[in-house]
């Protein structure tokens, strides 16, 4: 596609639950990353794909948050057992890899997960 | 542990002057630095990208000074329009090596006409 999509846009939960969220990054792009923000705050890392080599998992904020991409195509981040301070917008953003060199990322729209 | 700073109070300046926004950095030494805007409710929008080996970029109204020295870079928009109000963020790379990104917590701008 044109941009970065993810899906679904909005999602209310129960606590206890599992979510899905999805990402479809521009084609081409290598790099995949998924962010957090928690209302008025910044940005906060969660998981890194890039290409072939093994995600760099060092923002997953507990084992109830796990991610996966299929070659260097779709990712899906998978919440279990939802908690309310779950709540927040998960981005997703893609990138050209060159090298050591990140390009600019291109993140998608985001999807409000509300933990009740 | 690797810090990233932005001013996490609002700036609010008149339409038609210059709005300086800082970041600065501790603990370690990106290889370059980056800037997105953000709008509410939207992802964020890359604006401009700085190397470690460059002191000023410039794209249209927009200006990057990266000071590696202080740790530090700022971001002007000259002659600002309230179209510019938006939440700016700062992306240092993660280390020196270039690889990943980490972001600053935003500085929000508000254009008063």
């Amino acid at each position: 596609g044109a941009g970065v999509s993810q899906s679904p846009s909005n999602k209310v939960t129960e606590k206890g639950k599992d979510v899905e969220l999805r990402c479809d990054p521009i084609s081409g792009h290598t790099a995949l990353y998924w962010y957090r923000q928690r209302l008025g705050q910044g940005l906060e890392f969660l998981i890194y794909f890039q290409g072939n080599s093994a995600p760099d998992k060092s923002g997953l904020p507990s084992d109830r948050f796990s991610a996966e991409r299929t070659g260097e195509s779709v990712s899906t981040l998978t919440i279990q057992r939802t908690q309310q301070e779950d709540s927040a917008v998960y981005l997703c953003a893609s990138s050209l890899q060159a090298g050591s060199y990140t390009g600019e990322l291109f993140f998608g729209e985001g999807s409000r997960l509300t933990v009740l | 542990s690797q810090k990233i700073e932005q001013n996490s109070e609002a700036l609010n300046i008149q339409e038609g002057k210059t709005a300086t926004l800082t970041c600065n950095y501790t603990n370690y030494s990106p290889a370059y630095l980056q800037w997105y805007r953000q709008d509410p409710g939207r992802g964020p929008v890359f604006l401009l990208l700085i190397r470690e080996n460059e002191k000023e970029k410039r794209k249209e109204r927009l200006k990057v000074t990266f000071d590696t020295t202080l740790k530090q870079s700022l971001f002007h928009i000259t002659a600002s329009q309230p179209a510019d109000s938006a939440t700016y963020l700062c992306a240092p790379s993660r280390d020196n090596a270039g690889n990943m990104l980490t972001f600053g917590g935003g500085t929000r701008l508000m254009v008063k006409p």
